[in-house]
């Protein structure tokens, strides 16, 4: 069956302006995280939804960032007023279940100049 | 804070040879993963480990669970020059809904 997809997979944009970032995940999959991963790093933990529900929003680094899960599918990352800094690899993954095996997208290279 | 610490940074074997990834981590947790991620590309699950289990096959792989000392390893027997790649350790902490991801040890196969 389909993986999890994300879009748009390269993204260039200007210091200030906003973009969405969408990840389609696994159908039937009930979790959904976002991480973002810096050149040569590792994973940053942004954000986890149960169905629709995010728990926990701590993980996000601004409140320029905000995320949100419609039908217990379709995932948007939103960031606002970017920042030269919010330039990485925005990935994300669906598990069936919270904390099992996760299944990750391609990702998404945010490029802020 | 971080929560998984992979060791080494950079690992370069002989093709064949085993290769021995260890993870640390600070809080208890509920299970811990491994990932393998090939240069630019997506991360791909390797193995589970949950609290309560000590060891863990699949394939080539061998992972062992050390709650005591909080601490993980993956071994990689006869390795290949496919598994040169970044692998990376998960913690589910059981205080929070996070998922915490090492930063990873990048592993070299020589021919």
């Amino acid at each position: 069956g389909a993986g999890v997809s994300q879009s748009p997979s390269n993204k260039v944009t200007e210091k200030g302006k906003d973009v969405e970032l969408r990840c389609d995940p696994i159908s039937g999959h009930t979790a959904l995280y976002w991480y973002r991963q810096s050149l040569g790093q590792g994973l940053e933990f942004l954000i986890y939804f149960q169905g629709n529900s995010a728990p926990d929003k701590s993980g996000l680094p601004s409140d320029r960032f905000s995320a949100e899960r419609t039908g217990g599918s379709v995932s948007t990352l939103t960031i606002q007023r970017t920042q030269q800094e919010d330039s990485a690899v925005y990935l994300c993954a669906s598990s069936l279940v919270r904390a099992e095996t996760q299944y990750f997208g391609p990702g998404t290279r945010l490029l802020v100049l | 804070s971080q929560q998984g610490e992979e060791d080494p940074q950079a690992l370069s074997i002989q093709e064949g040879e085993n290769a021995t990834m260890n993870c640390s981590y600070k809080t208890s947790i509920n299970n811990l993963q491994w990932y393998r991620q090939n240069s630019g590309r997506g991360l791909v699950h390797l193995i589970l480990i949950r609290s309560n289990e000590r060891e863990k096959h699949s394939g080539r792989l061998r992972v062992t669970l050390d709650t005591s000392k909080k601490s993980s390893s993956l071994l990689i027997t006869a390795s290949r020059a496919a598994d040169t790649a970044s692998y990376f350790c998960a913690t589910d902490r059981n205080r929070d809904d996070k998922i915490i991801f090492g930063k990873g040890t990048r592993l070299h196969i020589l021919p």
